[in-house]
């Protein structure tokens, strides 16, 4: 199986901020990778497919990029409806392996 | 704006077999892959398998030996059977739908599942 790892596991920041979530694969995966957020007692939903590309009806604030091994997640301008926990998942090789989160919340 | 809702037993005694039915609407069931992922509480996302439209499925090897999925399109419905359980599959159980065969873009509510005598 493709190992997921992200870092860093939780953060804290204020209102207005950048924040950076970053997700390693164990072995070149490309593109293929997704991003999730799931808010407290939630489904997971889809942010970003194929490492950059925004699902629709996402705010444009979200953006994804990279390729191969490692990835970068960043939310522009932190917004207090984002705080939530985010995943990464690849799809390059089956199973689909998941990260195992970045818990974001507000300072 | 399709709709997926899980269904079945909260509670599973040791050993037994864990049943769930994910329920479509507002959409077709047709010509997707459908997927059950699993979640412990304050944990991360596990995904168990997925099944075609066509019936071909897809499992993930950990759980392999365990897990049978199905799909009734008359029904729009498919099914997840997760044969003796352990307290290690108590989890919330989601369905989710996957369009081109590699991304999760609309996810049921999750039905939380216990493994308890």
């Amino acid at each position: 199986d493709i190992q997921m790892t992200q870092s860093p596991s939780s953060l804290s920041a204020s209102v207005g901020d950048r924040v950076t979530i970053t997700c390693q694969a164990s072995q070149d995966i490309s593109n293929y990778l997704n991003w999730y957020q799931q808010k407290p007692g939630k489904a997971p939903k889809l942010l970003i497919y194929d490492a950059s590309n925004l699902q629709t009806g996402v705010p444009s604030r979200f953006s994804g990029s990279g390729s191969g091994t490692d990835f970068t997640f960043t939310i522009i301008s932190l917004q207090p409806e984002d705080v939530a926990t985010y995943y990464c998942q690849q799809y390059d090789n089956l199973p689909f392996t998941f990260g195992p989160g970045t818990k974001v919340d507000i300072k | 704006q399709v709709r997926l809702q899980e269904s079945g037993p909260g509670l599973v005694k040791p050993s037994e077999t864990l049943s769930l039915t994910c329920t479509v609407s507002g959409g077709s069931i047709s010509s997707y892959y459908w997927s059950w992922i699993r979640q412990p509480a304050g944990k991360g996302l596990e995904w168990i398998g997925r099944i075609y439209t066509s019936g071909s499925t897809n499992y993930n090897p950990s759980l392999k030996s365990r897990v049978t999925m199905s799909v009734d399109t008359s029904k729009s419905h498919f099914s997840l059977k997760l044969t003796s359980v352990t307290a290690a599959d108590t989890a919330v159980y989601y369905c989710a739908r996957d369009p081109g065969g590699y991304r999760f873009d609309s996810w049921g509510q999750g039905t939380l599942v216990t493994v308890s005598s």
